[in-house]
C-alpha cells in the first residue's frame, strides 16, 4: 500500500461544482502540504499544514481551501471549480528530520488528476 | 516565491551522459534536491546535495553544486530508456520547498 494516498486519482466536473480532494499518509509525519503541476510551471504550492492546529498558506492558495482533520489526514477543497484550476494535484508529507537524517525529503502521493469544463 | 530554472526538454542516445541544470535564488537551503517523476506517477527523491558540498557521486548520478553562482546540475552517466522521465530540482530555504519547472528527459534507444 502506498504510504500517501490521494483520491480520487481522477475527476471530471463542471464549472462552478464544488470539489474535494483528499490525502491521508502512514508515514506518521506532522507536517503536509498541497501542490498543483502545471505543464512548464512545475510544481506550485498551495498549502500546507505541520500539524493539526496549523494551516498555512502558499503561493497560489486564492480559490482553495484545506482541512487538517487528523495528524493523517488533508484535505483540499475547490469550493466553486473554474477551468483554469485544472490540473495535476499532489499531496506530500514530510519530517523535518531527526538528528542524523535531517534530509527533509517530501513523499508525494501518485496525484490526483482533476478536469474542470 | 523563490525562482527555481529549469529547461524544459533534453534529448539524449542511450549510453551518453545526460546533464540537466538548474539556477535558483536562494542561497539559505541547506540542502539542495533532485526528484524524478515517471509517468503517472508522483514525484520521487532521486538525490540531494548538503549546500557545504561542491559534488556528490552516487552511482551513475553526479550532482554538481556551484554556490557562487547558484548553479545545480545533475548528471546521468550511461543513460538509459528507464531514465525517461521529468526531473525536478528543488530548494527549501526555511519551510518551505520551491520546485523548477522540470525538465523532461527523453532518452532515443
Amino acid at each position: 500500500d502506498a504510504d500517501v494516498t490521494q483520491t480520487p486519482r481522477n475527476r471530471i466536473t463542471k464549472t462552478g461544482k464544488r470539489i474535494m480532494l483528499e490525502c491521508s499518509q502512514t508515514k506518521g509525519h506532522d507536517r503536509m502540504y498541497w501542490y498543483r503541476q502545471d505543464p512548464g510551471l512545475g510544481l506550485r504550492l498551495i498549502y500546507y499544514s505541520f500539524d493539526v492546529k496549523d494551516i498555512n498558506k502558499g503561493e497560489i492558495s486564492d480559490g482553495y481551501s484545506v482541512s487538517r482533520q487528523a495528524q493523517a489526514k488533508f484535505s483540499l477543497s475547490l469550493e466553486s471549480a473554474i477551468p483554469n484550476q485544472t490540473a495535476l494535484y499532489f499531496c506530500a508529507t514530510s519530517d523535518p528530520g531527526t538528528s542524523g537524517r535531517a534530509t527533509g525529503e517530501l513523499f508525494f502521493g501518485e496525484g490526483s488528476r482533476l478536469t474542470v469544463l | 516565491g523563490e525562482d527555481v530554472e529549469q529547461s524544459l526538454f533534453l534529448s539524449v542516445r542511450e549510453g551518453d551522459s545526460s546533464v540537466i541544470n538548474c539556477t535558483y535564488t536562494d542561497s539559505s537551503s541547506t540542502y539542495l534536491y533532485w526528484y524524478k517523476q515517471e509517468p503517472g506517477a508522483g514525484l520521487q527523491l532521486l538525490t540531494y546535495i548538503f549546500s557545504n558540498m561542491d559534488m556528490k557521486q552516487d552511482q551513475r548520478l553526479t550532482v554538481l553544486l556551484n554556490k557562487k553562482d547558484k548553479h545545480l546540475s545533475l548528471r546521468i552517466a550511461d543513460t538509459q530508456t528507464g531514465d525517461s522521465a521529468i526531473y525536478f530540482c528543488a530548494e527549501a530555504p526555511g519551510n518551505q520547498f520551491y520546485f523548477g519547472t522540470g525538465t523532461s528527459l527523453t532518452v532515443i534507444p
